[in-house]
């Protein structure tokens, strides 16, 4: 069975520009999370779906981050206008359910520098 | 945000050696985790611990549940080339869904 899915795997834009992450979970998977990973650091939850519902979305800094789970499958985020401190891995995982501690699986990643 | 603290931030040791790493939070939490990534990929989960002073194992690697809550140890034994990766603990309360919080993560480096 094919794992969490994420696309681009690396991307180099310049700031101000805008940028779209897309992610393809587990099939089945009911929960969706993005996480942003700086550097020399542990992952941090941007935001979490329960199929197509954005449940928390405290960590997103909406003025310029948005992301959609319009069919409640896969998701995308985008970042609009990207700032240099943007630059970081942002991670989407998925799990089965959101009741206690499910396993979460994540994807590979997507690697953004902005220049 | 909060991000639990790991030591050693990074060690280097030589294969075949044991290593030991710890995780301490400010916060009780009632799930621990492990996680390993390599460079590249996500992270994946190596033992989840669900119960204070709960030792598990998975093969080399054994972890344990702090019975204050605020801490966890992960120990591999027999290091192998393979085990080369970033470790990160993360904690997590229960109780409907709670958000993950990891840790700074302890990068590992194995001599052959």
């Amino acid at each position: 069975e094919a794992g969490v899915v994420q696309s681009p795997r690396y991307k180099i834009i310049e700031k101000k520009q805008p940028v779209a992450f897309w992610c393809n979970p587990i099939s089945g998977h009911n929960t969706l999370y993005w996480y942003l990973q700086n550097l020399g650091q542990g992952p941090e939850l941007l935001i979490r779906y329960e199929n197509e519902e954005a449940v928390d979305d405290s960590q997103l800094p909406k003025d310029r981050f948005s992301a959609e789970r319009l069919k409640g499958v896969d998701s995308t985020l985008k970042i609009q206008p990207a700032e240099l401190g943007d630059s970081a891995v942002y991670l989407c995982a998925s799990s089965l359910a959101r009741s206690s501690y499910n396993e979460q699986f994540f994807g590979p990643g997507t690697r953004l520098t902005v220049l | 945000g909060q991000q639990l603290n790991q030591s050693p931030q990074s060690m280097f040791i030589q294969e075949g050696e044991d290593v030991s790493m710890n995780c301490t939070s400010s916060s009780i939490f009632n799930t621990w985790l492990w996680y390993k990534q390599d460079p590249g990929e996500g992270p994946v989960l190596l033992i989840a611990l669900y119960k204070a002073g709960e030792l598990t194992s998975n093969g080399r690697l054994t972890a344990q549940f702090g019975i204050t809550r605020k801490d966890s140890f992960l120990n591999i034994s027999a290091s192998i080339p393979s085990d080369v990766g970033i470790y990160f603990c993360a904690g997590q309360l229960t109780g409907g869904y709670q958000k993950v919080t990891f840790g700074t993560g302890t990068k590992l480096q194995v001599i052959p």
